[in-house]
């Protein structure tokens, strides 16, 4: 099947730069996600790209799309203790009625 | 908050017996996916429900099914419990459209198969 895959986890300190990194295999996605999911809590979308985009800036948050190598990334500036949590990365056919997720990266932020 | 609600929050049950999860959808909302989470594992796609018609399935068998009603609420059943269904269950509401962001994700139903 189609696979949608990310590292695990990653750490960083706080006011530093994160940058989460995605790579998924459908070819004929058109929607691609991030979503970050806190303890005890259901998925809260952040940002989303269409496949025709190669980048989309949104306040702290950048996402940047390499469509020919299927890989995604997520750069957070200025990351604070309250952005630790898990990042999903999805994807997405044009109907939008079968989203696939990767299994997350869980995001430490160390004072 | 999302506007999605999700019962019951946690749930216990024994190997071979069946479980209904409950989801209110966003007012207005048509259309309701249901996924089931592994612990540590991403979201995994079961199906989707549009105007009380599935619209939409993943590798589920069909021991697995659901139900829509007009006032946005919906169901997800579940026969013949294993214990490989222990995750936790998350509905999803949006309008029939491609657009993005106008899913919403519910705080999840925890499944305990024992």
């Amino acid at each position: 099947g189609e696979d949608v895959e990310q590292s695990l986890f990653l750490s960083v300190r706080e006011g530093d730069s994160s940058v989460i990194n995605c790579t998924y295999t459908d070819s004929s996605s058109t929607y691609l996600y991030w979503y970050k999911q806190e303890p005890g809590a259901g998925l809260q979308l952040l940002t989303y790209i269409f496949s025709n985009m190669d980048m989309k800036q949104d306040q702290r948050l950048t996402v940047l799309l390499n469509k020919k190598d299927k890989h995604l990334s997520l750069r957070i500036a200025d990351t604070q203790t309250g952005d630790s949590a898990i990042y999903f990365c999805a994807e997405s056919g044009y109907n939008n009625n079968d989203m696939r997720f990767g299994a997350g990266t869980r995001l430490t932020v160390k004072p | 908050e999302t506007g999605v609600t999700q019962s019951p929050t946690h749930l216990i049950k024994t190997r071979g017996q069946q479980v209904t999860l409950r989801c209110s959808s966003q007012s207005g909302h048509n259309t309701v996916s249901w996924y089931q989470q592994a612990l540590g594992q991403g979201p995994q796609f079961i199906f989707q429900y549009y105007r009380e018609e599935e619209n939409g399935r993943g590798n589920f068998p069909p021991r697995f099914s659901g139900l829509q009603f007009p006032n946005y609420s919906s169901e997800l059943n579940v026969n013949a419990l294993e214990l490989d269904d222990s995750a936790l269950y998350l509905c999803a509401s949006s309008l029939a459209s491609p657009r993005a962001d106008t899913q919403y994700f519910g705080p999840g139903t925890r499944l305990t198969v024992l």
